[in-house]
């Protein structure tokens, strides 16, 4: 069965601090996918990345970074020089691609609040 | 623009009384889900949607029903409504549900549900 766990149930930092949201996921499958929406406090779900298993190229997209490690089943986020405007709630995701799975496990998410 | 609407936003209701979430895509895409989000619990699937007619639950089903006679909506239906159904609902696309680009999936804009 596919697992995601956010530990960090809310994380607070200042304006400019480099922030890290942890994933950690399991599965059994060799294939799958993971995934990061963001849900400001408007309330609407964004989608940011996916990363495929079989591809543990780390990205990087503006002030965005995930940090894809099989080795440890993790998918971290970092934010670097953090804005008021990342204040939010992040949700990490996983979904199995063996088995017919179209049920993706999403994270209970991290709450980020930066403060100015 | 592309994007997924729901309707209504609001809606508070009462026990038992019948009510439908109507959601419409306009991308063309394969997959359709639901998705209800619950503090402290994440988002979880209640229902989903491979293609024209072809539903399947969820990690949530009981209380709920869809249906997908076009390829564009995919309604959730609450035949008789029950308090512990209040929650914030979110009908989801996605391209495809194969694997590679296009599996991500794109969020309504979530409506919340009051049940009393």
């Amino acid at each position: 069965a596919q697992k995601v766990t956010q530990a960090q149930t809310e994380i607070s930092v200042v304006e400019k601090e480099d922030v890290t949201l942890d994933c950690v996921y399991e599965t059994r499958d060799t294939t799958y996918y993971l995934f990061w929406y963001k849900q400001p406090p408007s309330g609407e779900l964004v989608f940011l990345i996916r990363r495929n298993s079989f591809d543990e190229q780390n990205e990087i997209s503006g002030r965005y970074s995930w940090n894809f490690q099989k080795s440890t089943s993790s998918f971290n986020f970092t934010i670097t020089a953090s804005q008021v405007v990342d204040s939010a709630v992040y949700f990490c995701a996983l979904r199995e691609s063996s088995g017919g799975s179209y049920i993706p496990t999403f994270g209970r998410g991290t709450s980020l609040i930066v403060h100015p | 623009e592309a994007q997924v609407t729901q309707n209504p936003r609001y809606l508070i209701t009462v026990t038992g009384k019948k009510l439908t979430v109507t959601c419409s895509q306009n991308m063309n895409h394969e997959y359709m889900s639901w998705y209800r989000q619950d503090p402290g619990l994440g988002l979880r699937q209640i229902y989903y949607s491979m293609n024209v007619e072809v539903t399947d639950k969820g990690d949530v089903p009981e209380g709920y029903k869809v249906s997908r006679k076009e390829k564009r909506n995919f309604p959730l239906i609450l035949e008789s409504p029950s308090p512990n159904q209040t929650s914030l609902y979110f009908c989801a696309s996605s391209l495809r549900t194969s694997g590679g680009r296009g599996n991500e999936q794109f969020f309504g804009p979530g409506t919340r549900l009051t049940v009393l």
